[in-house]
């Protein structure tokens, strides 16, 4: 599986923008860059996919280096129910099943 | 609309003792469905996944099995439980997107704690 590398925390104040780092040298061809969020005691939920062109939705942007080696998820203005663990993961085409390898993330903190 | 459900959404075992999670879906047609496991302080681990009733794949050894016996159920089971095995519990299952990749839904986990 490829892997992704993220700070394992990070802060922010409320309605301040929020960049979250992904570094994932080994991404293939084929990978797409997924994001999602769990807050405590649920499960994850989805946050945005790519694969090589920027994309915006109503949660947040992705920002895909032009090399595809990093990503940035962007929070235009952070509020205190964004404060979640945010992962960065890598999924392949068809082959892959859909299945999701989940790392450690990054613990987004938002101060009101 | 899609759900998922599962249940229950606590249990506490004694060691040794059997487990039966379920999980179904409602909203869609043969689905991919995945059990994860969540321990104290880690991130997820995905433990099986299934393409089709009666099609399960492993992804790690363990303690546990699951089985899809309908098309939107899906169950994790164990004969004898171990203290390691305590954990939350998710269910997800995913649709492939018009864009390229999958996204997945989670349900709302099952809290196991083996005493």
């Amino acid at each position: 599986d490829a892997k992704t590398t993220q700070p394992n925390s990070m802060e922010s104040n409320e309605e301040e923008p929020v960049h979250l780092p992904c570094n994932h040298s080994t991404i293939s061809g084929t990978d797409y860059i997924h994001w999602y969020r769990q807050l405590p005691s649920q499960g994850p939920e989805y946050v945005i996919h790519g694969l090589t062109s920027n994309v915006n939705n109503r949660m947040a942007s992705l920002a895909i280096a032009e090399d595809r080696k990093s990503s940035t998820l962007i929070l235009h203005r952070a509020t205190l129910r964004d404060a979640a663990v945010y992962y960065c993961i890598l999924g392949g085409r068809g082959s892959t099943l859909g299945r999701l390898y989940f790392g450690r993330g990054t613990q987004l903190t938002v101060w009101p | 609309s899609q759900t998922i459900h599962q249940w229950p959404a606590t249990l506490v075992q004694p060691v040794g003792s059997p487990l039966s999670l379920e999980c179904t879906v409602e909203g869609t047609s043969n689905p991919n469905l995945y059990w994860y496991r969540q321990a104290a302080g880690r991130g997820l681990q995905l433990l099986f996944y299934s393409v089709g009733i009666g099609q399960i794949s492993s992804e790690v050894p363990q303690n546990l099995s699951a089985s899809r016996p309908q098309d939107r159920q899906f169950i994790l089971s164990s004969k004898k439980l171990l203290l390691s095995d305590s954990g939350f519990y998710l269910c997800a299952w995913s649709v492939p997107l018009r864009t390229g990749g999958y996204e997945q839904y989670f349900g709302p986990g099952t809290r196991l704690t083996v005493t």
